[in-house]
């Protein structure tokens, strides 16, 4: 299993570009999760899914876009890019029961780094 | 709204040194996680704790739930330089999210 897996690594946008953030999953987790982590900070909820087609808003979700179409994918579409987006934004996956037994472990991705300018 | 607060913000110990970290909350938990961010990494799951006292370990690191339930701790034994990230406790917040504290940044001096 290659596990969460996103794209791009890195990316620069100017101010006022729009762009998708992709995240995949291979682990057939209902769930699934975007943060982002500014320099120095802790993780903040952007938006979440608990399964295909039902999202819901997380701690930081302005500017911000996400879908779910299918249980493999979550994309973070960002609108309008602005120098306070400048982040690293993680996407991750968990599930109620995982091999582990254990509830909600949540796996991350390795993020994209995105600097607004 | 649901609050985490997590002490030290950083902290520098020699390798050998013993470390802590303490996550703590305003309300009572139904359980609390525990992961590690290397740096430019991602964070990485290390732990569950659900009962209320519950101590756990994992090699050189030991894993405490309160007894009220409000809070936890993370301590490691003899660090080593393969230690050094960031710890995050991670509390439920309703069936499906979870909020981050801000994190422990540790770094080991050789």
């Amino acid at each position: 299993n290659a596990g969460v897996t996103q794209t791009p690594k890195f990316r620069i946008l100017k101010i006022g570009q729009s762009m998708t953030l992709q995240c995949t999953q291979d682990m057939n987790h209902n769930y699934m999760y975007w943060y982002r982590q500014d320099p120095g900070m802790g993780l903040k909820l952007i938006y979440y899914s608990v399964g295909a087609g039902i999202t819901d808003k997380g701690e930081v979700p302005n500017g911000y876009n996400v879908s779910r179409s299918t249980t493999e994918d979550f994309p973070l579409r960002l609108e309008l890019a602005a120098p306070s987006q400048t982040s690293v934004y993680f996407c991750a996956s968990s599930s109620p029961w995982t091999s582990g037994g254990i509830a909600y472990e949540q796996y991350f991705g390795p993020g994209t780094r995105l600097t607004v300018t | 709204g649901q609050q985490v607060m997590q002490i030290p913000q950083y902290q520098h110990v020699q390798e050998g040194e013993d470390f802590t970290t303490y996550c703590n909350s305003s309300t009572t938990l139904s359980n609390i996680q525990w992961y590690k961010q290397r740096p430019g990494g991602h964070p990485v799951f290390l732990i569950q704790l659900v009962k209320s006292g519950e101590v756990k370990k994992q090699k050189r690191l030991t894993f405490q739930f309160g007894e009220a339930k409000k809070n936890s701790s993370l301590h490691i034994t003899a660090t080593q330089t393969t230690d050094v990230g960031t710890y995050f406790c991670a509390l439920r917040s309703g069936t499906y999210k979870y909020i981050f504290g801000t994190g422990t940044r540790l770094k080991v001096l050789a």
